[in-house]
């Protein structure tokens, strides 16, 4: 079947610019979940979504990062006022329930912030 | 805070040799995962270890679970060049017997194989 989708695959904007990232999980996963990887950091989690509960943001970086889910299916992560700090590839992830199952990665987001 | 460490962070192998990338992680943990990246790809899911004591075998690469040492180790055999990537352990924190979504990644071994 299908895996995670993300779009768009590359972003490039302007510093100061607001910015939405797309995920499409795999049907049927309950769980969402977002990371990003830079060269400086690593893999870090940002965010993440189970069924109807409140998401955990407990790694989202600054008050300019958000991210939600509509209808248990779709999310947008929104950065807004972008920093040059903000460049990284942005991961979404999905699995069938959050803590127990593995999660699939889908291609990633590269974002460059000039 | 959980943490997770891999070592080594760089790996060159000959083909055909064995080698062992360890895990180590700072807190409780019941479950550890291994993942895969090739340059300019996104993460494959190599495996899941549920438990204490868990090994699983996928062609050359054999991965092992010990909870109590907070310790997974991921080892290949019999090197060939299509092993070269970059490998992640990932871990979950645990807490009041549940295992959270938010997984904390090591800094990632990168494994080079030449003939």
């Amino acid at each position: 079947g299908a895996g995670v989708s993300q779009s768009p695959s590359n972003k490039v904007t302007e510093k100061g610019k607001d910015v939405e990232l797309r995920c499409d999980p795999i049907s049927g996963h309950t769980a969402l979940y977002w990371y990003r990887q830079s060269l400086g950091q690593g893999l870090e989690f940002l965010i993440y979504f189970q069924g109807n509960s409140a998401p955990d943001k407990s790694g989202l970086p600054s008050d300019r990062f958000s991210a939600e889910r509509t209808g248990g299916s779709v999310s947008t992560l929104t950065i807004q006022r972008t920093q040059q700090e903000d460049s990284a590839v942005y991961l979404c992830a999905s699995s069938f329930v959050s803590g127990i199952d593995t999660q699939y990665f889908g291609p990633g987001t590269r974002l460059t912030v000039l | 805070e959980l943490k997770v460490e891999q070592n080594p962070l760089f790996l060159s192998m000959q083909e055909g040799k064995n080698y062992t990338i360890y895990c180590n992680y700072s807190t409780t943990s019941d479950r550890l995962y291994w993942y895969r990246q090739d340059p300019g790809k996104s993460l494959e899911s190599l495996f899941v270890l549920l438990s204490n004591g868990a090994v699983k075998q996928e062609g050359r690469l054999m991965a092992s679970l010990d909870t109590k040492a907070r310790l997974s180790t991921l080892h290949i055999t019999a090197a060939v060049h299509d092993l070269s990537a970059t490998y992640f352990c990932a871990v979950p924190p645990f807490a009041g017997g549940t295992s959270y979504g938010k997984l904390t990644f090591g800094q990632g071994t990168i494994l080079t194989v030449h003939p």
